[in-house]
């Protein structure tokens, strides 16, 4: 079973404001880390997926970054927004499947 | 157009019984996955099939049979439900990729509920 964390598990932030949580996975065997974007009663959908250690992935104010050798990746959101409130899940692939972690709930209040 | 689709999106039933989830993906993708949200809402893999062949089954109960009649549908068919069966199952596909570069899609889940 490989190990892919994530944290925190949950954070509240005030609209406007900026945050970031991560993703650690097994730094050997790397292939590929997604992250996913999954709003409640939705299915969840895919932000990145990070290849390159070094890597920096932006997708209008959320961006994600990669560190390989040590084995964690960080999704920033920028001047979060009500409609960003979601679960963010990360995923390592390996041995043909996707190990997903717990996932960090994100929610944005007015 | 829906990209994953699977049916129902709810489904209660009483224990014992036997009940299908169909899954059909119009991506052209060549892998499809069946994945179960557990209790503690982490997505676990159950199956992966590539090309109609069973690629994975993760230490699934005997009782879950998937079954791929084309590349494009991955059905799950569950015999003699219980209790436990009881979750939101996810189906999902992906074009095939040794470095895993292609990101999974997802249907809108399933919610089974076992009485």
């Amino acid at each position: 079973i490989l190990n892919v964390e994530q944290s925190p598990q949950s954070l509240h932030v005030q609209e406007g404001d900026s945050t970031n949580f991560t993703c650690s996975f097994p730094s050997s065997n790397f292939y590929a880390l997604h992250w996913y974007r999954w709003e409640t009663a939705k299915s969840p959908e895919a932000l990145f997926v990070m290849t390159l250690n070094g890597d920096e992935k932006k997708k209008g104010r959320i961006s994600a970054t990669l560190n390989t050798k040590e084995g964690y990746s960080y999704l920033y959101i920028k001047g979060s927004q009500p409609e960003d409130s979601a679960t963010y899940l990360c995923a390592f692939p390996s041995w043909g499947k996707f190990q997903f972690g717990a996932g960090t709930q994100v929610v944005v209040t007015p | 157009d829906t990209a994953v689709s699977q049916t129902p999106k709810y489904l209660v039933t009483q224990m014992g019984n036997d009940k299908s989830i169909k899954c059909e993906q119009n991506l052209g993708h060549d892998t499809m996955y069946w994945y179960k949200q557990d209790s503690k809402k982490f997505l676990k893999i159950m199956f992966s099939y590539n090309n109609k062949e069973l690629i994975i089954n993760e230490t699934v109960p005997n009782r879950f049979s998937p079954k791929s009649p084309d590349k494009a549908h991955l059905n799950l068919h569950i015999n003699s439900l219980e209790l436990g069966d009881s979750a939101v199952y996810f189906c999902a596909s992906s074009q095939e990729d040794s470095s895993y570069n292609s990101p999974l899609h997802f249907g809108n889940g399933t919610r089974l509920t076992v009485t």
